[in-house]
This record gives structure tokens, C-alpha cells and sequence, in this order.
């Protein structure tokens, strides 16, 4: 069973802080790495997606990957109120017949502290 | 614009019934999938196809059944509800199987 672990939470940051989400997997052969909004009652929603080791940066959220550790991370700069929602981290893995599916941790409870 | 829509939002069944959520999208996506989420479980793979007539078990496939006869479309039938069955379902698509999927807007089914 491939697996996909996140700190459930809550991290509470106040406003303006950094906000630092992290995530493992199992799977070495996972090749795409996702991160996903999602508020109260509303479907999830794409807010990054990163391939290859390093940083890549988008407005006030910067992805981070590391295939040699399985880590990938999500970092939110300048954090507002509007940011709180659980943020799930969704890794490419292999499936039955080799073909590959998402799988999601459970999430992170972010809260934004005014 | 290229959407998912899942119908219906809401609804409400007893025990032991048939019943079929639907899922539409309009990206041409050949992937498509279905999940359950549930407190504590997070996302759950429950079935999922890679095109026409392809369908596949995901992770929480029993009592669940899809069938794929057109690119736009992939139902999801649960044969006969159990209250075990209560939960939060989304559809998503994408394009290839390493890229993103996308998600409908969920239905929330509730098995009494």
C-alpha cells in the first residue's frame, strides 16, 4: 500500500507569518508531486504541482522536493486569514496493471491567526 | 469553460437501495476518477479509468461499480447503499496519469 503522511494538525501561524506544510511518501517511483486547497465543505483545488528536485515558487507559495528524502513541502509567505483550509498533499503512485493514480495524505488543518 | 459537474449535490437514500451518482466533464480528459472522503480517512481511490470501456479498483472498490462508455461520462453505482457508504464522494479528470486532476464539486450522500 503505498502511503502518503502529513501532520494532520491544526497549525495555527499568525497573519504575515510563514506558513511550513510537510509531506513523505513511500513510493520511489513517484514522478509527480501536487498540492491541494481545500476549505470547509468545498471540493479540493489545485494550487501547485512540482516534478523535479528543488524549489518552485508561485506568487506566495513555494513547493519543495526532495526524491532522496521522499519529501515534498509547501511553503506559504506572508500568510492571510483566507489561507486557512485543510492543504493535501497528493503524490503519483503506481497502481494495480502500472498504471499510476493519485494518493492523498490526510491532510493539514491550516489556521491564520489575525 | 472546461468543467467537472457532479450531480446530484445532495441526496438522501435508504438502505439496501441502488443508486447513481453521476459525473460530466467537458476537458476531453481520459482519466477519470472517484473518491470518497471521509473524517479521518482523508481521499480514498474508489474506482478510476484511464478511457473508454478501461475501468480499474481503487483502493475501496467493494460495493461500488463504474462503467466508462463515452469519454465525458463516468458514473459511479453503489449496488445496494450501506450506511458504511455515508460519505462525501468527488470526481476528478485529468489529462495524462502524472499530471493534476481536477474535481467536481462533490455530492454528499447520506445512506439512512
Amino acid at each position: 500500500q503505498k502511503e502518503v503522511e502529513q501532520n494532520s494538525g491544526p497549525l495555527s501561524v499568525p497573519e504575515g507569518a510563514i506558513a511550513s506544510l510537510n509531506c513523505t511518501y513511500s513510493d520511489r517511483g513517484s514522478q509527480s508531486f501536487f498540492w491541494y486547497r481545500q476549505y470547509s465543505g468545498k471540493s479540493p483545488e489545485l494550487i501547485m504541482s512540482i516534478y523535479s528536485n528543488g524549489d518552485k515558487e508561485d506568487g506566495r507559495f513555494t513547493a519543495q522536493l526532495n526524491k532522496a528524502s521522499q519529501y515534498v513541502s509547501l511553503l506559504i509567505r506572508d500568510s492571510q486569514p483566507s489561507d486557512s483550509a485543510t492543504y493535501l498533499c497528493a503524490v503519483n503512485t503506481l497502481g494495480g496493471a502500472g498504471s499510476y493514480q493519485l494518493t492523498f495524505g490526510k491532510g493539514t488543518k491550516l489556521s491564520v491567526i489575525p | 469553460d472546461a468543467e467537472i459537474t457532479q450531480s446530484p449535490r445532495h441526496k438522501i437514500t435508504e438502505t439496501g437501495r441502488q443508486v447513481t451518482l453521476a459525473c460530466h466533464q467537458t476537458w476531453n480528459h481520459n482519466n477519470m476518477f472517484w473518491y470518497r472522503q471521509d473524517l479521518g480517512h482523508g481521499l480514498r481511490l474508489i474506482h478510476y479509468s484511464y478511457g473508454v470501456q478501461d475501468t480499474n479498483k481503487g483502493e475501496v472498490s467493494d460495493g461500488y461499480s463504474v462503467s466508462r462508455s463515452n469519454t465525458e461520462d463516468l458514473p459511479l453505482t453503489l449496488e445496494s447503499a450501506a450506511s458504511s457508504q455515508t460519505s462525501v464522494y468527488f470526481c476528478a479528470s485529468s489529462e495524462r496519469s502524472n499530471t493534476e486532476a481536477f474535481f467536481g464539486q462533490g455530492t454528499r450522500l447520506t445512506v439512512v
